[in-house]
């Protein structure tokens, strides 16, 4: 079975500076995908990035960039400039192809942005 | 249109009621899912349809009870439900499952209370 682990419960950053959170992994399979979603407080779920593990290139979305580490089963999640928006929890999440779109999600980090 | 609706927002329900929750999208996905969310806590996969056909059910309580009638609309019925079963409750779409393109689209979600 797949598990994902997120190891900070929580974390804080001052507006326009750059926050990391982790992610990782743990699974046997070659080819699957990695997800971060994000869900602010009372809103929903909203997908913030993807990786495809065939992909080598790490993905980027605007202010949003992942290090994905395949060998380390590690994939974090970079936000440059952060915003008062970005207050939201950050789930990590893992699919592995072809099994029905089973997709099992990290506890998740509750980030908060301080002005 | 990239949105998926729920209602009703919030439901308080006593043990012995029958309530249904509704889920509709229109971006033509052909796959779709319930949640079911405790705070704090990441989602946790309850169902899943795939070209209207139930693919996955995640060991779920026989009191709730999902239903695809067509493409576009997915429901939840309640019966008998416990005090623990309170939590947010997503419901979730994406393209059909053989295509590759695995990106969920989550709707706002219904918040119910059990008393």
């Amino acid at each position: 079975a797949q598990t994902v682990t997120q190891s900070q419960p929580e974390m804080s950053v001052q507006e326009a500076e750059t926050v990391t959170l982790s992610c990782t992994y743990d699974t046997s399979e070659n080819n699957y995908y990695l997800f971060w979603y994000k869900q602010p407080p009372s809103r929903q779920m909203i997908l913030v990035i993807r990786q495809e593990a065939y992909k080598q290139q790490n993905a980027t979305e605007n202010r949003f960039s992942v290090n994905f580490q395949k060998a380390a089963k590690s994939f974090s999640l970079k936000i440059s400039d952060s915003q008062l928006g970005d207050t939201a929890m950050y789930f990590c999440a893992f699919m592995k192809p072809l099994t029905n779109n089973d997709m099992r999600f990290g506890a998740g980090t509750r980030l908060t942005v301080k002005p | 249109d990239t949105e998926v609706t729920q209602t009703p927002k919030h439901l308080v329900m006593g043990m012995t009621n029958k309530k249904s929750l509704k889920c509709e999208q229109h971006m033509g996905h052909r796959a779709m899912y319930w949640y079911k969310q405790k705070a704090k806590k990441p989602p946790e996969l309850m169902f899943v349809y795939s070209y209207e056909k139930l693919s996955i059910n995640e060991s779920v309580p026989s009191r709730f009870s999902p239903e695809c009638p067509n493409s576009s609309l997915l429901n939840l019925h309640l019966h008998a439900l416990q005090p623990e079963d309170s939590a947010l409750y997503l419901c979730a779409s994406s393209q059909d499952i053989p295509s590759g393109n695995y990106e969920q689209y989550f709707g706002p979600g219904t918040r119910l209370t059990v008393t």
